[in-house]
């Protein structure tokens, strides 16, 4: 069935250090998926988003690399700082079902 | 502009009873999209209307139903509620149909007692 797999599900960095979140998917049909980051109490948010048909995207800090072989995308999330202390979810969107699968999420905690 | 808005906030119901939820999008927005949240299953996807219709829809059951006015205003019904429907539910909107950065609203934060 339609799955979106996340790894870590907690992860603690110092600040300035890079984070990595990793997703995978299976569906291979899947065309979209885009990257979630919500705070504690407050909506989720997209920091960033990619397509099938691209393979790595940057904005500032945050970047995002697509693997369609091995269906696995991943967040990288340089010079991390407290601010970016927050859930962070993957999500897919499986053309199939037409249905918009969200990873578990991650919680990310910066440590000064 | 002003941002997605989600009516009520809060809400208590019992077992048995139906909900109605209302979100607006963001102004020129005609896609609005549903969403569950709970500490258990995470964010589920419930299902999307743009222009008025249904486009998408996500693994849940017929209890779940919504739709969208011509305004783009968007309603998310409810029947028969079980307790395990006790949740965050958010919508989100954007300019066309799902495949593009989407706005959440607060969200109504669900009882069922």
């Amino acid at each position: 069935g339609e799955n979106v797999e996340q790894h870590p599900s907690t992860l603690s960095v110092q600040e300035g250090d890079s984070a990595v979140i990793k997703c995978t998917y299976s569906d291979s049909a899947s065309n979209y998926f885009p990257w979630y980051k919500q705070e504690l109490g407050k909506r989720p948010q997209l920091i960033i988003d990619i397509r099938s048909n691209v393979g790595e995207k940057k904005d500032q800090r945050i970047a995002v690399t697509l693997n369609k072989t091995a269906k696995h995308f991943s967040l990288h999330i340089t010079e991390t700082q407290p601010e970016d202390s927050a859930v962070y979810f993957c999500a897919a969107f499986f053309n199939y079902g037409q249905n918009f699968v969200f990873g578990p999420g991650t919680r990310l905690s910066v440590l000064p | 502009k002003a941002g997605v808005t989600q009516t009520p906030r809060y809400l208590i119901k019992t077992r048995g009873q139906q909900v109605t939820l209302s979100c607006s999008p963001i102004s020129g927005h005609r896609s609005v999209s549903w969403y569950q949240q709970t500490p258990g299953q995470g964010l589920q996807f419930l299902f999307e209307y743009f222009s008025e219709t249904q486009r998408n829809k996500g693994n849940f059951p017929g209890r779940f139903s919504g739709r969208q006015f011509s305004n783009s205003r968007s309603e998310m019904n409810v029947s028969t509620l079980e307790l395990g429907d006790s949740a965050l539910y958010l919508c989100a909107s954007s300019l066309t149909q799902t495949l593009n950065e989407q706005f959440f609203g607060p969200g109504t934060r669900l009882t069922v007692l």
